[in-house]
């Protein structure tokens, strides 16, 4: 089983709808939570970074963090064309937010016009 | 652009040849981190390096090897190559291992036939 398990998706939604983007993981260890956006030839880049359980809102994206039930999500509001990308989870433990990253294997979401 | 530079941008080489990939990290970073994402296993760390000393290692095969030098950048040499190994290959860096953001180059596609 792998640390950390994401659905691949293809996802597929009108613009302007809500999107829900999940990952589970098994190790307990985990206190960093990441999403990072990978548009289509091009490096990963930091969308949300939470420590810890709890919400944090920043414009149209929130991320949930629930530590109990070993779950993440990332929520897209008003999803744009340009949103369209693979969204990738990514978590670390003791040694802080960057230390050997566990990412999950990615969500492609296309949003269509 | 993330500041983080990788060459070259695609390599294409035999099986059983020794490459070797390239990172220049973004100016005051010291760290930098190798990753490997192939389309049946994701993104896999591979080992990280801070300062020039060896910080942590992941999944890196034997064959695989890295260092970093003085002036930061980092080379990671892979050798008596398998078909399997090509995969693109990421270098990312960070102000320290706790920083809560890694900033990851553009990628080097690796196809070994």
């Amino acid at each position: 089983q792998k640390e950390v398990e994401q659905d691949p998706g293809p996802l597929s939604v009108p613009e302007g709808a809500i999107v829900s983007l999940n990952c589970t993981y098994s190790n307990s260890a985990f206190q960093y939570f990441m999403w990072y956006r990978q548009y289509s030839r091009k490096g990963p880049e930091l969308l949300m970074y939470t420590y810890s359980s709890g919400n944090k809102e920043d414009g149209r994206f929130t991320a949930q963090v629930d530590k109990s039930s070993k779950y993440i999500s990332l929520f897209i509001r008003d999803s744009q064309p340009s949103d369209s990308a693979t969204y990738l989870c990514a978590m670390s433990g003791l040694g802080g937010a960057t230390n050997k990253l566990i990412f999950g294997t990615g969500t492609l979401l296309a949003v269509q016009p | 652009d993330s500041g983080v530079t990788q060459t070259p941008k695609h390599l294409i080489t035999a099986t059983g040849q020794r490459v070797t990939l390239r990172c220049s990290p973004r100016s005051g970073d010291l760290s930098v981190y190798w990753y490997q994402q192939s389309l049946d296993q994701g993104l896999q760390f591979l080992i990280q390096y801070y300062n020039g000393e060896e910080r942590a290692k992941g999944n890196i095969l034997e064959r695989f090897s890295a260092q970093q030098f003085p002036d930061l950048h980092s080379e990671l040499n892979l050798s008596s190559l398998e078909l399997g190994d090509s995969a693109l290959y990421f270098c990312a860096s960070s102000v320290d291992p706790g920083a809560t953001e890694a900033f990851f180059g553009q990628g080097t596609r690796l196809t070994v036939v």
